[in-house]
């Protein structure tokens, strides 16, 4: 069973970029047919899907977010990165990194724990 | 985009009871609709994929149906355990979206 980890700052000031590492443990990224995400959670609100990386580093963002968002991936590293320029306070949220289920079902089968960013 | 509209946005329901939770698509597609169950602090868990297949492990109380633009979870005889918020999600195409989440307290 793959283990997912976020990590990053929990503090980014305003109209700056947002950085977050997902580290992968149990399972390679490496030339597995998984999407690789990233949803957050804002303060007492839903989930919301920011955007998917594939291994091949292949990627789908939200439209209301592309330009702003960067989904990368370093099979190196058994890791893929988000990163979110120009934040603002609507984008602090609890950030998830998860893994769909595979076989061509891409619900979300495995997730980190989150963790919270705010802009402020 | 396939929004995901969900149903109720909460509802009050006692042990033992039947929970009956709705998504509403858009637009039609087959099966590729998943639900969550997410509690205070914690990552969602996914409950059942591909509209109707049960995640192992996950108690067969838990019950998802629908195909087109209508989705389904129903939660028989609700255990106290099974107070949370839960999500469905479109898993058919991109952009993937949920639904608003339904909360089933007490």
């Amino acid at each position: 069973q793959p283990q997912l980890q976020e990590s990053g700052p929990g503090l980014v000031k305003p109209w700056e970029t947002l950085s977050l590492i997902c580290s992968v443990s149990g399972g390679s990224i490496g030339g597995s047919y998984y999407y690789w995400n990233w949803i957050r959670q804002r303060p007492g609100k839903g989930l919301e899907w920011i955007g998917s990386v594939y291994y091949t580093g292949s990627t789908y963002y939200k439209p209301s977010l592309e330009g702003r968002v960067t989904i990368s991936v370093d099979t190196s590293k058994n890791q893929f990165s988000l990163k979110m320029t120009s934040v603002t306070a609507a984008d602090t949220a609890v950030y998830y990194c998860a893994r769909d289920l595979g076989a061509n079902d891409f619900s979300f089968e495995h997730w980190g724990q989150g963790t919270l960013v705010t802009v402020s | 985009d396939i929004q995901m509209t969900q149903s109720p946005p909460s509802v009050s329901a006692s042990v033992g009871d039947t929970v009956t939770i709705t998504c509403r698509a858009t637009h039609g597609f087959y099966n590729w609709v998943a639900w969550y169950q997410q509690k205070p602090g914690k990552a969602p868990k996914i409950l059942i994929y591909a509209a109707s297949t049960l995640q192992t492990g996950v108690p067969s109380r838990f019950r998802g149906s629908g195909s087109g633009t209508e989705f389904t979870l129903t939660i028989t005889g609700l255990q106290p355990e099974d107070f949370a918020t839960y999500y469905c999600q479109q898993a058919d195409t991109f952009p993937r979206t949920f639904g608003q989440g339904t909360r089933v307290d007490i």
